[in-house]
Formats: structure tokens, C-alpha cells, sequence
């Protein structure tokens, strides 16, 4: 049983470029969400997504955007990226988006 | 909004030892996970537990609801038990899960 799996994993990026992640959730899941970590720091929320729509969003710019398909894996789009977007990406899918998160290992982007 | 503190905020251990780990918060809570970020940041799933106690292994965590926080014990400590420890919770009517402050553990042998 596979687990959530993310790509790439490591990604390094100039000022003003965009950038795609990816996430496949967990068999059997329906529920994406994307956080954000910088060093140091914990897991931001960014947005949920569920039935292919964004249920829930945290605090963050619309330059920060994203899909889910109907296979329920997802993206994460970061456009007119800045040196401040530089951390860890981390995938969590769920079952109806409550009780338990499972994790994926993350997409490490460096923004110079 | 909700705030979600965690104590201590590093622990050094001897091998062995024993260690308690508390997450308070300032809301009630609908979810609430504790998760272990291993050193190259993977988020490792120790416990759903928005009440009462369970325990797997040498790991076992209490959370008391109606006063607020959560405990995570961990028994006879060993070197992979290094790393950050995150509560996490979601609160009535969202789905956004918040993360605590984390505990950062180190185990030394």
C-alpha cells in the first residue's frame, strides 16, 4: 500500500519563476492539503482540497494556487516566486479531510 | 484564532530515559494528531488522539479535552527518537489543521 508521495523532491528555482508540485495521496484517500515549513519553523496551512474544489485556504497570496484531479492526486502551483517561498512543501491526504493526516516527504524549494 | 503552545522546546536525553512531552491549547478541539519530523523532515504519524489515551509501544500520549491539553510520553528513550515533535489540531467548523511549536528532542547515547 503505497503511502503519499510528492515530486520532485528537491527544486531550485530564480525570483519571479513559477512552480509546479505534485502529491499523490494515500490509497484510498480523497483529501489534499498543502502546507508550507520554513527552517525552523512548523507546518503552515495553505489550502485543502476535496471533490476537486478548494475547500479550505490558510493565509496565503493568490500566487499560491492549486488542483486536485479526478484521481484525487494534486498540484500546487507557486507563480512570481520570491526568495521568502524557499521551504519545505509537505502533502498531507485524509479520509474526508478529518481524522488522520498521513504525510509525504516533502518538496525542498530553493528560491534564488 | 487558536493557540497552540508546546513545552519544553528542546530536551537533551540520556539513552534510556524517559521524557514527557505537553501541547496546550487555547481552543476546543475537533482533531488533534502528534507527529514526529524525522531529520530530513519527513512527518511521521504517532497518534490521532482528540481524547482519552492510547498507547503503541514504547509511545503513549493522554489528551484531556475539557482541560485543554495533550501529553506524548516516551519511554526508554533511544537515538531515532531524535527530532521535532508537532502537535497538530483543527478546531469546530474547518478543516485547517495548526501546528504547535514543536519540541525539539535529541537522544544521546
Amino acid at each position: 500500500d503505497a503511502g503519499v508521495t510528492q515530486s520532485p523532491t528537491h527544486l531550485i528555482k530564480t525570483r519571479g519563476q513559477q512552480v509546479t508540485l505534485r502529491c499523490s495521496p494515500k490509497s484510498g484517500h480523497d483529501t489534499v492539503s498543502w502546507y508550507q515549513q520554513a527552517l525552523g519553523q512548523g507546518p503552515q496551512f495553505i489550502f485543502q482540497y476535496y471533490e476537486e474544489e478548494e475547500r479550505q485556504r490558510g493565509n496565503f497570496p493568490d500566487r499560491f494556487s492549486g488542483h486536485q484531479f479526478p484521481n484525487y492526486s494534486s498540484e500546487l502551483n507557486v507563480n512570481a516566486l520570491l526568495l521568502g517561498d524557499s521551504a519545505l512543501y509537505l502533502c498531507a491526504s485524509s479520509l474526508g479531510g478529518i481524522d488522520t493526516q498521513y504525510f509525504g516527504p516533502g518538496t525542498r524549494l530553493t528560491v534564488l | 484564532g487558536i493557540q497552540v503552545e508546546q513545552s519544553p522546546p528542546d530536551l537533551i536525553l540520556q539513552e534510556g530515559a524517559n521524557s514527557t512531552l505537553r501541547c496546550n491549547f487555547s481552543d476546543s478541539v475537533n482533531n488533534l494528531q502528534w507527529f514526529h519530523q524525522n531529520p530530513w523532515g519527513q512527518l511521521i504519524n504517532l497518534f490521532y488522539i482528540p481524547s482519552g489515551t492510547k498507547q503503541n509501544g514504547r509511545l503513549s500520549a493522554t489528551t484531556v479535552a475539557t482541560e485543554r491539553y495533550s501529553l506524548l510520553y516516551i519511554s526508554s528513550s533511544q537515538t531515532t527518537d531524535s527530532g521535532v515533535y508537532f502537535c497538530a489540531l483543527t478546531t469546530s467548523g474547518t478543516y485547517k489543521y495548526i501546528f504547535g511549536t514543536g519540541t525539539r528532542l535529541k537522544v544521546l547515547a
